[in-house]
């Protein structure tokens, strides 16, 4: 069973179509949730942590939030350059391994 | 500040032969991490160090792969022999302490044939 669920698998959006991204999780006792990007052929990208349900966090035109069950990622006026593989993780304790999800590839179109 | 740096960037070798990719992390980063990734998948940890000490390896097909951190700074790791169903991309990713924010690599793309 997997512990880290992300949806949509692909997401294709205009350029200025605001949207959202979801990452649901299953064990409780969470400790942090991460958000990274990945581009084609490169490492992740670190974006956010969330340690505690109703935090935000936001970056340029993302905005990441935190519920006792999920995150999502939101998306204001996506671009282009926006396009990419967003992966969320989970930590359960301190210390352990990530437990990342299979992503969500956005695709955003001029 | 240099990110994470891995080599070699790409690699192919025939089904039971060994391969082994270098890692330095960022400097003063005392957590270094190997993740597995599968076309499609996200990344899964195979061993993780504190210094030069293993903190978890239990996803670590120890029958053929194996790691270490000599020092606490670079790391090595390497398979041997290699299967077709090892063909992934090897990410080393560091942080500067247990719990704190992780940063990867370019990683290490491994085709197996």
């Amino acid at each position: 069973e997997d512990q880290v669920t992300q949806s949509p698998e692909a997401l294709r959006l205009q350029e200025g179509e605001s949207s959202s991204l979801n990452c649901s999780y299953t064990v409780s006792g969470l400790r942090g949730l991460f958000w990274y990007r990945q581009d084609p052929g490169k490492g992740p990208e670190f974006l956010f942590t969330l340690y505690s349900a109703g935090e935000e966090k936001e970056k340029e035109r993302l905005k990441a939030t935190l519920t006792k069950k999920e995150s999502f990622l939101h998306i204001t006026a996506p671009k282009p350059e926006d396009s990419a593989t967003y992966l969320c993780a989970v930590q359960y304790q301190a210390g352990t391994a990530l437990i990342f999800g299979k992503g969500t590839t956005l695709s955003v179109s001029s | 500040e240099a990110g994470v740096a891995q080599s070699p960037r790409y690699k192919i070798i025939e089904k039971r032969q060994s391969v082994a990719f270098w890692c330095n992390p960022i400097s003063g980063h005392a957590t270094l991490y190997w993740y597995q990734q599968i076309l499609g998948q996200g990344p899964k940890l195979l061993i993780q160090f504190q210094n030069n000490g293993v903190v978890d390896d239990s996803q670590l097909p120890k029958d053929r792969f194996s790691a270490e951190r000599l020092k606490g700074v670079d790391s090595t790791l390497k398979i041997q022999p290699a299967k077709l169903e090892d063909s992934a991309v090897y990410l080393c990713a560091s942080s500067l302490a247990l719990s704190h924010e992780q940063y990867f690599g370019p990683g290490t793309r491994l085709t197996v044939t």
